[in-house]
């Protein structure tokens, strides 16, 4: 079946704009995550949603950054007034469940902030 | 909190040898232990999945190890190929919904 998809694949965008990314996990799959990978680093966590339950938003790095999904399907992740330390990959990932099981990755949305 | 290293520096080895990968973690003590490989420009995909009551998981020419007492995991590729050139990633389950990557290590295989 279809993988994870994200969209769009590159935005550019003006300092200050307001931007929303968008993640389709994988049918089925109650688990979805948002990471953020800056040019030539790791993943860093966002946030993680499983099924109806509270999200963990844990990982935002500011209160600029916010995310949704309908039940378990489309997750969108918004990031307000954007700034240049913003650009980086925004990747999303969904798994099965919680805990142990593994993370299938989208292609990332490449954010670019002028 | 949670802290994973991971080897920096590139690691360059010929065909045919056998890549070895290491992914330090201190603090807290997962149930479970991940390795992801990334190309460039694209999301990491899923390798191999090792519990704490697991010494060793292999698939192919994979083979992971996860010793608890060291806190440390090693990722072996044997009769490496220059396909096998990447980035590997180290993750761990926190306890609670998030999972911890570490940065990754760039592998290059010359043929």
């Amino acid at each position: 079946g279809a993988g994870v998809s994200q969209s769009p694949s590159n935005k550019v965008t003006e300092k200050g704009k307001d931007v929303e990314l968008r993640c389709d996990p994988i049918s089925g799959h109650t688990a979805l995550y948002w990471y953020r990978q800056r040019l030539g680093q790791g993943l860093e966590f966002l946030i993680y949603f499983q099924g109806n339950s509270a999200p963990d938003k844990s990982g935002l790095p500011s209160d600029r950054f916010s995310a949704e999904r309908t039940g378990e399907s489309v997750s969108t992740l918004t990031i307000q007034r954007t700034q240049q330390e913003d650009s980086a990959v925004y990747l999303c990932a969904s798994s099965l469940a919680q805990g142990s099981y593994e993370q299938y990755f989208g292609p990332g949305t490449r954010l670019t902030v002028t | 909190s949670q802290k994973i290293e991971q080897n920096s520096e590139a690691l360059n080895i010929q065909e045919g040898k056998t890549a070895t990968l290491t992914c330090n973690y201190t603090n807290y003590s997962p149930a479970y232990l991940q390795w992801y490989r990334q190309d460039p420009g694209r999301g990491p995909v899923f390798l191999l999945l090792i519990r704490e009551n697991e010494k060793e998981k292999r698939k192919e020419r994979l083979k992971v190890t996860f010793d608890t007492t060291l806190k440390q995991s090693l990722f072996h590729i044997t009769a490496s190929q220059p396909a096998d050139s990447a980035t590997y990633l180290c993750a761990l389950e926190t306890g609670g919904f998030k999972t911890i990557f570490g940065a990754g290590t760039r592998l290059f295989v010359k043929a």
